[in-house]
């Protein structure tokens, strides 16, 4: 059983670009969360997606956003990238509420 | 053992040794709450999690106690070895399943 699982791993792009990170839940999960964390702090909630649609957002600008396709996979993009933008970005997965949640090894996003 | 009253960046504790780590959280309202680990380059990985009708909670060789009344939440870690050498970070919800809150992590380093 497969658990969380990130796509890709490590990322360098140029400010100004778009980017794209990709996330499979594990088996069974239907919900999607994505948070950031930047080198030496805890991870900062972005947002969450349930049944395709997004139910709860952190505070993120709106150059932050998100997908979720019928088979609960999920993207991340994020347009005119910043160098703060630089940080691991970590998706969790969780069979709707009352359950834990569970996280992939996270893409690391580098802004040069 | 050694134990920490309040949250501290750095714990270091000898192997065979009980360690504590403390974590003082915001939002009254919080109803779960649980405990990560997080190794240098990989997610975090769940540890144990406890719902606020609950003061104590029990894995293995780990303990979580919720003291509500001062919103104070603590991982206890019987005979610690160099595997649970990493970063510990908790977190809490309005319920398991939704957006987790991070507190700051404690980095936790087991000698030999």
């Amino acid at each position: 059983d497969a658990g969380v699982t990130q796509s890709p791993t490590h990322l360098i792009k140029t400010r100004g670009q778009q980017v794209t990170l990709r996330c499979s839940p594990k088996s069974g999960h239907d919900t999607v969360s994505w948070y950031q964390q930047a080198l030496g702090q805890e991870p900062q909630f972005i947002f969450q997606y349930y049944e395709e649609e997004e139910r709860q957002r952190g505070n993120f600008p709106d150059r932050f956003s998100g997908h979720q396709f019928p088979n609960y996979s999920s993207e991340l993009n994020v347009n005119a990238l910043l160098l703060g933008d630089s940080a691991l970005y970590l998706c969790a997965s969780s069979r709707g509420l009352n359950t834990e949640a569970f996280f992939g090894q996270g893409t690391r996003l580098t802004v040069v | 053992g050694e134990s920490v009253g309040l949250h501290l960046p750095t714990l270091s504790v000898q192997e065979g040794d009980n360690s504590i780590i403390n974590c003082a959280y915001s939002n009254s309202a919080s109803d779960y709450f649980i405990w990560y680990k997080q190794e240098s380059g990989k997610g975090p990985q769940f540890i144990i999690d406890i719902r606020s009708n609950m003061d104590k909670r029990q894995g293995q060789r780990v303990t979580v106690l919720l003291n509500k009344t001062v919103k104070h939440l603590s991982l206890q870690i019987a005979a610690t070895q160099p595997g649970d050498s990493a970063v510990y970070f908790c977190a809490e919800s309005n319920q398991a399943g939704t957006a987790l809150i991070f507190g700051k992590g404690t980095t936790l380093s087991v000698s030999s």
